[in-house]
């Protein structure tokens, strides 16, 4: 079945970095975007970036524009969130999710930039504190 | 970007009652939305796509519906297990953005 084990989190400083990992199994990786989700202790969920399906395309929220990247391996199955320049804000649990969008050479159905997502990794907390 | 007013924020039911949650969208963003319930410590689960459009083993009490720009998420008899939060989530645009969430308890 489909599984998402997002990894990586931890303890940092503030003005810190942080790599987050999300190994995908069970689905053909390369034919689908990839989301990353925030979620501040106690409080909603926040859509943070999306990479497509052949990571030729990457979307940020605001508030982490120039300091959080998204990238891909294929060959991994694996996403990833470089999160650069912390602040005491970032603090969350960071989930990755399975874009509902199916893509190939030949196109993505459905045909949108912006698309949801349906299956989730568990999560991984990063704290940012000194 | 599209704000997702979503009310209540929180409600107590009773086993078996009818349980309602609306979302409203700033603008118009046709069907594109879906729910999502999130129980403590867990990832969030889809249960509705496309504003009625039930995801795969999704029990069928759980329903969708739109009317303009206001959509509405039922359960139609409470069960114990679906204590939760509860998200709407629209799709139309970037950047996604989620209604604040509704917390339903047991009375």
């Amino acid at each position: 079945q489909v599984q998402l084990v997002d990894s990586g989190g931890g303890v940092v400083q503030p003005g810190r970095s942080l790599r987050l990992s999300c190994a995908a199994s069970g689905f053909t990786f390369s034919n689908y975007g990839m989301h990353w989700v925030r979620q501040a202790p106690g409080k909603g969920l926040e859509w943070v970036t999306l990479i497509s399906y052949d990571g030729s395309n990457k979307y940020y929220t605001d508030s982490v524009k120039g300091r959080f990247t998204i990238s891909r391996d294929n060959s991994k199955n694996t996403v990833y969130l470089q999160l650069n320049s912390l602040r005491a804000e970032d603090t969350a649990v960071y989930y990755c999710a399975k874009g509902r969008q199916f893509c190939t050479s030949a196109g993505c159905y459905p045909p949108s930039a912006s698309y949801p997502m349906d299956v989730w990794g568990q999560g991984t907390t990063v704290t940012v504190s000194s | 970007d599209i704000q997702m007013t979503q009310s209540p924020s929180s409600l107590s039911a009773s086993v078996g009652d009818r349980v309602t949650i609306t979302c409203q969208a700033s603008q118009d963003i046709s069907n594109h939305l879906n729910w999502y319930q999130q129980k403590p410590g867990q990832a969030p689960k889809l249960l509705i796509y496309d504003a009625s459009d039930m995801e795969t083993g999704v029990p069928s009490r759980f329903s969708g519906s739109r009317s303009g720009t206001d959509f509405t998420f039922t359960i139609s008899s409470l069960q114990p297990e679906d204590i939760a939060t509860y998200y709407c989530q629209q799709y139309d645009n970037l950047p996604l953005t989620f209604g604040g969430g509704t917390k339903v308890k047991i009375k």
